[in-house]
């Protein structure tokens, strides 16, 4: 089945730093691939998404390249400020399409802490 | 317009109750999907419901059940409630495009 695998936090970095957060998916088909983000006592919001191979994805400063021959998604952020520490999750599902089945497969979850 | 939108946000219950969850999509999205977020098994996959039918399951006991609404608000139940059932349990829904909203979650806890 799909899987998702994303590196183990926690990520401890001082403000301005640079930040990667790995992951690397297994998957049959064509995916869509997604960073969705967890704010401490919230639900999931969407950080960005591709929809197909060498689409990136940014927002917010974040950027996600969708790298099919490596399948790997990985979160980049060249400057973190403190309002970025929460947990981030790499995501995929079955592809676009309101008819087509529809499920999210997750990472395990990075948290990542910025200090000032 | 309006997020998705879930009640309760914490409810407490006792083993061996059972409890209903209940998610609004935003409005014209008919998947709705449920996720259950616990800290040793993380994000899994409950079910998900397209226009009032269960489309796909995840691998979780009968205990576990849904429906939704011909105005595609659903619910989840789950009936005899064990310690191992406190999650936050998070709704989620989709339109034409592969993108699913979360709502912010209902944090269920058993004693």
């Amino acid at each position: 089945g799909d899987s998702v695998t994303q590196m183990e936090g926690p990520v401890t970095l001082s403000e301005e730093a640079f930040l990667t957060i790995n992951c690397t998916y297994t998957a049959t088909g064509y995916p869509s691939l997604f960073w969705y983000v967890q704010y401490p006592g919230e639900g999931l919001q969407l950080l960005l998404k591709a929809t197909k191979a060498d689409d990136k994805g940014s927002n917010k400063g974040f950027e996600a390249t969708y790298r099919k021959e490596t399948t790997s998604f990985h979160l980049e952020k060249g400057s973190v400020q403190v309002s970025d520490s929460a947990v981030y999750f790499c995501a995929l599902s079955d592809g676009p399409g309101e008819a087509a089945g529809n499920k999210l497969t997750f990472g395990g979850g990075t948290r990542v802490l910025v200090k000032p | 317009k309006a997020g998705v939108t879930q009640t309760p946000r914490y409810l407490i219950k006792t083993r061996g109750q059972q409890v209903t969850l209940s998610c609004s999509p935003i409005s014209g999205h008919r998947s709705v999907s449920w996720y259950q977020q616990t800290p040793g098994q993380g994000l899994q996959f409950l079910f998900e419901y397209f226009s009032e039918t269960q489309r796909n399951k995840g691998n979780f006991p009968g205990r576990f059940s849904g429906r939704q609404f011909s105005n595609s608000r659903s619910e989840m139940n789950v009936s005899t409630l064990e310690l191992g059932d406190s999650a936050l349990y998070l709704c989620a829904s989709r339109g034409w495009a592969d993108t699913q909203y979360f709502g912010p979650g209902t944090r269920l806890t058993v004693l």
